[in-house]
């Protein structure tokens, strides 16, 4: 079974719009941490932000913000007033305590294009 | 600061050939990893590895192998490269404290005819 489900696999909006990539995870741990990763075209993976499982505060960052419910087992991202340089594959990933390793299960990836 | 550097960048090999993937870090994280990342399907973990001289498989091993002699490094190995290898690899390090994010390199595309 597919832990971590991005369902969204392409985007589109114009720019200016607001955008809100899904994640939807899949755990039987009660101590696990969440992750969103950027893909740029360039290809490099940047680290966004990091969510473990007892704290369901919402984050803002600038024009991102992120809402973690644990009762629909979803951690999603918005982009507030997208821009152009937002154009990338958005990746969500989680790492459960339990696992050897920390190792990282991934989404499948969304595809965010914003046109100018 | 060069963090994760992943040696080569490129590389295209013939059906049967072999080759070594070098990743090195200098954060001195305890942890190491090896992805491969296909077309819509995110990243797979191949290995990994909690310690220099250790390594386990991860979700998709076959085919490869890995070693970790020394503590920054953690090679990738294809004996006899296949086309169904063809991917972008990414290398991966992190402290070992699970709330750590993996820190990436900037990926090796391979290419097997």
């Amino acid at each position: 079974a597919q832990k971590v489900t991005q369902a969204q696999t392409e985007i589109s909006v114009v720019e200016k719009e607001d955008v809100t990539l899904d994640c939807v995870y899949e755990t039987r741990d009660t101590t696990y941490y969440l992750f969103w990763y950027k893909q740029p075209p360039s290809g490099e993976l940047v680290f966004l932000i990091r969510r473990n499982s007892f704290d369901e505060q919402n984050e803002i960052s600038g024009r991102y913000s992120w809402n973690f419910q644990k009762s629909t087992s979803s951690f999603n991202f918005t982009i507030t007033a997208s821009q152009v340089v937002d154009s990338a594959v958005y990746f969500c990933a989680l790492s459960e305590e339990g696992v050897a390793g920390n190792m990282l299960t991934f989404g499948g990836g969304t595809r965010l294009m914003v046109k100018p | 600061n060069a963090g994760v550097t992943q040696t080569p960048k490129f590389r295209v090999l013939k059906t049967g050939q072999s080759m070594t993937l070098l990743c090195a870090q200098d954060m001195n994280h305890e942890y190491m990893y090896w992805y491969r990342q296909d077309p819509g399907m995110g990243l797979r973990l191949i290995h990994y590895s909690v310690g220099e001289g250790t390594t386990a498989k991860g979700e998709v091993p076959d085919g490869y192998n890995v070693s970790r002699l020394k503590k920054q490094n953690f090679l990738l190995g294809l004996e006899s490269a296949a086309p169904s290898q063809t991917s972008v690899y990414f290398c991966a390090s992190s402290y070992q404290q699970g709330s750590q994010p993996q820190h990436f390199g900037d990926g090796t595309r391979l290419s097997i005819l």
